[in-house]
């Protein structure tokens, strides 16, 4: 079945800097990718979502590209602020998952001033 | 107001005791899940169901039972509860068609078992 690989675990930026999460995956029929953010304490939200092939989705600060010849899925953060300090999660729709979202392990991001 | 609610928020249990987790969706999803969420794991699918009356295994079953009275609520039953299934549990609703699979998640509930 699928798999999903998060890098990295840990990131840590100063206020300003940009910040890069990916997320490779196995299987070549996924269809559907999400990012979730999960600040401390808190549930998960939906962040950003993207369906079609090396697209670019750009929302809240954040832009998603997907490669699906590579199977690589990235979170890219132009200008980190403190309010992005938060762990952000992959997720992945495939069809050799069926109806549930495959999740990679997370990325604990830190901005500091 | 709050699509995916979950009580109780927080629980403590004694080894071997029977521990309720309910969920309460007002989302009209088909779909439900459940996940625990611990350090360095990420989050692992327990259960979900396709609907009222049904119920599927996860990657993570052993241990748990779910059941899925109507289509608002799902619940998840750990009958002889153990120290490892001390986690904070989430429960999501999710679509089918369309948009999918995306998930939205409830609260959370903090579970330890001592």
């Amino acid at each position: 079945g699928e798999q999903v690989e998060q890098r990295p675990p840990h990131l840590s930026v100063r206020e300003g800097d940009s910040a890069v999460i990916t997320c490779t995956y196995t299987d070549p029929n996924s269809y559907y990718f999400f990012w979730y953010k999960q600040e401390p304490g808190a549930s998960l939200q939906l962040l950003m979502k993207v369906f079609s092939s090396t697209e670019i989705n750009e929302g809240q600060g954040f832009t998603v590209l997907l490669n699906k010849k590579d199977k690589r899925l990235s979170l890219n953060l132009t200008a980190a602020h403190p309010g992005d300090s938060a762990a952000y999660f992959c997720a992945v729709s495939a069809t050799s998952s069926g109806q549930k979202l495959v999740f990679g392990q997370g990325t604990i991001l830190k901005v500091y001033l | 107001e709050a699509a995916v609610t979950q009580s109780p928020r927080n629980k403590v249990a004694v080894t071997g005791g029977k521990v309720t987790l309910s969920c309460n969706q007002t989302n009209n999803h088909n779909n439900m899940y459940w996940y625990r969420q611990d350090t360095g794991h990420g989050l692992r699918l327990i259960h979900y169901s396709y609907g009222a009356g049904s119920t599927e295994k996860g990657d993570i079953p052993d241990g748990y039972k779910a059941s899925r009275p109507s289509q608002e609520n799902f619940s998840l039953i750990l009958e002889l509860a153990t120290p490892s299934q001390t986690s904070v549990y989430f429960c999501a609703s999710g679509v089918q068609g369309g948009s999918s699979y995306e998930q939205y998640f409830g609260p959370g509930t903090r579970l330890t078992v001592l």
